[in-house]
């Protein structure tokens, strides 16, 4: 595909459940991220992946977040047993590499998630 | 203090008239950044990116930077009302050149 993209678009699901979010960068991206937004707030880093390895997990918020990428490629974001508060837009970026201009995040068009 | 700040507005402006956005940000070390737009339900999208001390301009568009200030700024010249959306600028970090750090955002709005 010409962009990143993200699967579900929306989802809402009830407190306690498990949900798993899709992002599918950009062909030969080795770098991806996800961030989470909230109604008009900024954006919140999550993790970062270079391949298959996060280097950077530090913006997980809680030991309920986990991510995983394969195949240097598609990667799932899990959030177990959600909470009310996880209710916000997570997005999907990638970028080709390191560098200068190489970083550069090009985002998908998000997973909408409201936990009842 | 925020890693990167800047001042969530809204900035109001006219059409026709020059858009100044202004960032700041903490990491001496910085080396790249980045001005982002996203409109209302929608994704960030990439305007520019710029490395080197001055000015780069592209179109409508003048990113400067000051790196002795930690300070980089937009510029919208000629601004018209779809340019009213949210700007987002972002910064590397040194001891993680591939992590960005977004800031909160400007909500701009041209009005007619």
């Amino acid at each position: 595909g010409a962009g990143v993209s993200q699967s579900p678009s929306n989802k809402v699901t009830e407190k306690g459940k498990d949900v798993e979010l899709r992002c599918d960068p950009i062909s030969g991206h080795t770098a991806l991220y996800w961030y989470r937004q909230s109604l008009g707030q900024g954006l919140e880093f999550l993790i970062y992946f270079q391949g298959n390895s996060a280097p950077d997990k530090s913006g997980l918020p809680s030991d309920r977040f986990s991510a995983e990428r394969t195949g240097g490629s598609v990667s799932t974001l899990t959030i177990q047993r959600t909470q009310q508060e996880d209710s916000a837009v997570y997005l999907c970026a990638s970028s080709l590499a390191e560098g200068a201009g190489l970083e550069t995040q090009y985002f998908g068009p998000g997973t909408r998630l409201l936990v009842l | 203090q925020k890693e990167v700040e800047q001042n969530s507005g809204p900035l109001s402006v006219p059409e026709g008239a020059i858009a100044s956005l202004n960032c700041t940000y903490s990491d001496r070390g910085s080396q790249s950044f980045f001005w982002y737009r996203q409109y209302s339900g929608k994704s960030p999208e990439l305007i520019m990116f710029i490395y080197s001390n001055g000015d780069k301009e592209d179109g409508r568009f003048t990113a400067q930077l000051n790196k002795a200030s930690q300070y980089v700024s937009l510029l919208i010249r000629d601004s018209q009302p779809s340019d009213s959306a949210t700007y987002l600028c972002a910064v590397n970090g040194y001891s993680s050149a591939s992590k960005i750090i977004f800031g909160s955002g400007t909500r701009l709005s041209i009005r007619p």
